[in-house]
């Protein structure tokens, strides 16, 4: 069974600072990986998709990388913005299902 | 404006009632799943379908059932809700292994 992890549950970053998100799942047998952000009583709204074939994936001030073979990837956020506050959540796709980590919940402070 | 739209928005039920929660997607996605998000159990499948005509069960079915007539709809039945289902249910679609786009959620409370 997939288990995704995301470190750290909670972060909280001044205006402007650069910042990693971390995703770890134990079963390597991916279609694909993918990030997501989910504001307060909404929907996930999809940032980025990493297919098993490819390393990273760029979108604006976002950067996803892929290791499948440790089994991590991150989410990079350049010149972070309070706008960005919210929650992060990757979600590891392997056969017929798609399991999510918990969470990291970003604060960033003006 | 394209998209997955779910209704209702918001619902409070009694025990012991059905429920059916509705999911329409007009992106002609082959397939579609339903969640269930808990504070601190994160999202859950519940069931999902990779086509029209076929559904399989996620990793938390019992109590629920789904159907898929058509490419577009992706109903969620409770049939006898129980308070262990107040939850927030979420609809999804996506192409067979690709990028996974949701519905803004249907916040269910059972009394």
């Amino acid at each position: 069974k997939q288990e995704v992890t995301q470190i750290p549950a909670a972060l909280s970053v001044p205006e402007g600072e650069n910042l990693v998100l971390n995703c770890s799942f134990t079963d390597s047998a991916i279609y694909n990986l993918q990030w997501f952000r989910q504001d307060p009583g909404k929907g996930l709204t999809s940032l980025l998709l990493i297919q098993s074939s490819q390393r990273e994936q760029t979108s604006g001030r976002l950067n996803a990388s892929l290791d499948k073979s440790s089994g991590r990837s991150t989410l990079y956020i350049a010149a972070s913005q309070p706008g960005d506050s919210a929650t992060y959540l990757c979600a590891v796709h392997n056969n017929n299902d798609m399991r999510f980590g918990a969470g990291t919940r970003l604060t960033v402070k003006p | 404006i394209a998209g997955i739209t779910q209704a209702p928005t918001s619902q409070i039920l009694a025990a012991g009632r059905r429920m059916t929660l509705r999911c329409t997607q007009d992106m002609r996605h082959n397939a579609m799943y339903w969640y269930r998000q808990d504070l601190g159990l994160g999202l859950r499948l519940i069931h999902y379908s990779n086509t029209a005509g076929t559904t399989g069960k996620g990793e938390v079915p019992d109590g629920y059932s789904v159907s898929r007539a058509n490419t577009d709809d992706f109903p969620l039945t409770l049939a006898s809700a129980v308070p262990s289902q107040t939850s927030v249910y979420f609809c999804a679609s996506s192409f067979v292994g690709g990028e996974l786009f949701f519905g803004e959620g249907s916040r269910l409370t059972v009394l």
